[in-house]
């Protein structure tokens, strides 16, 4: 059965902080793996990984993916309270599944 | 232009109705989703469209029936809603089944 699992579930960290959210996956005909940022409406598109080892950089956020390993992790280095959201990755293969999402709360 | 817009934003009904979700898209994709994020913010997937054809189909109640008139839209329709349907469903399109998926702003459904 294909699944993404992500973890933690939660975190809650200071200001300034560095976090790592990790995302494995075991998924059919895996193509890419994508992580996605939600605050209060929908999940917005951050980053889509096709190939191992090549980190992806936005800013603060960086990601990268291990496809010998089936997983990848998110990084936000300095983290700002408006970095507080529940951060999704997701696989693309034969389907296209989300994980469970890890809940970030940034605080000053 | 809104790429992906969905409506209504709100729905609040009663149990027993029937009602409909609209989603639109912009981009020109092939493939559109409706997924449903309940209380614990899981967004499990609930159908897929490829061109007008049903490509993904999970273990969703037959109450639920997606509608797909174009490859512009995909519709949800919901008969004899029950209580355990409250939650956010969200409509997404995305150019294949295989790339990263836009998503609508959602529909918050409450049935009393």
């Amino acid at each position: 059965e294909d699944k993404v699992v992500q973890s933690p579930l939660s975190l809650v960290v200071h200001e300034g902080d560095t976090v790592t959210l990790n995302c494995s996956y075991e998924v059919t005909n895996f193509r890419s793996l994508l992580w996605y940022k939600q605050e209060k409406k929908a999940p917005t598109f951050l980053f889509m990984l096709t190939s191992s080892g090549i980190e992806k950089k936005s800013g603060r956020l960086s990601s990268i993916l291990d496809k010998k390993e089936l997983f990848s992790i998110l990084n936000i280095t300095a983290t700002q309270t408006g970095d507080s959201a529940i951060y999704l990755c997701a696989s693309t293969g034969n389907q296209f599944y989300f994980g469970t999402g890890t809940s970030l709360t940034v605080i000053p | 232009d809104t790429a992906v817009s969905q409506t209504p934003k709100y729905l609040v009904t009663q149990m027993g109705n029937d009602k409909s979700i609209k989603c639109e898209q912009n981009l020109g994709h092939d493939t559109m989703y409706w997924y449903k994020q309940d209380s614990k913010k899981f967004l499990k997937i609930m159908f897929s469209y490829n061109n007008k054809e049903l490509i993904i189909n999970e273990t969703v109640p037959n109450r639920f029936s997606p509608k797909s008139p174009d490859k512009a839209h995909l519709n949800l329709h919901i008969n004899s809603l029950e209580l355990g349907d409250s939650a956010v469903y969200f409509c997404a399109s995305s150019l294949t089944h295989r790339t990263e998926a836009f998503f609508g702003q959602g529909t918050r459904l409450t049935v009393v």
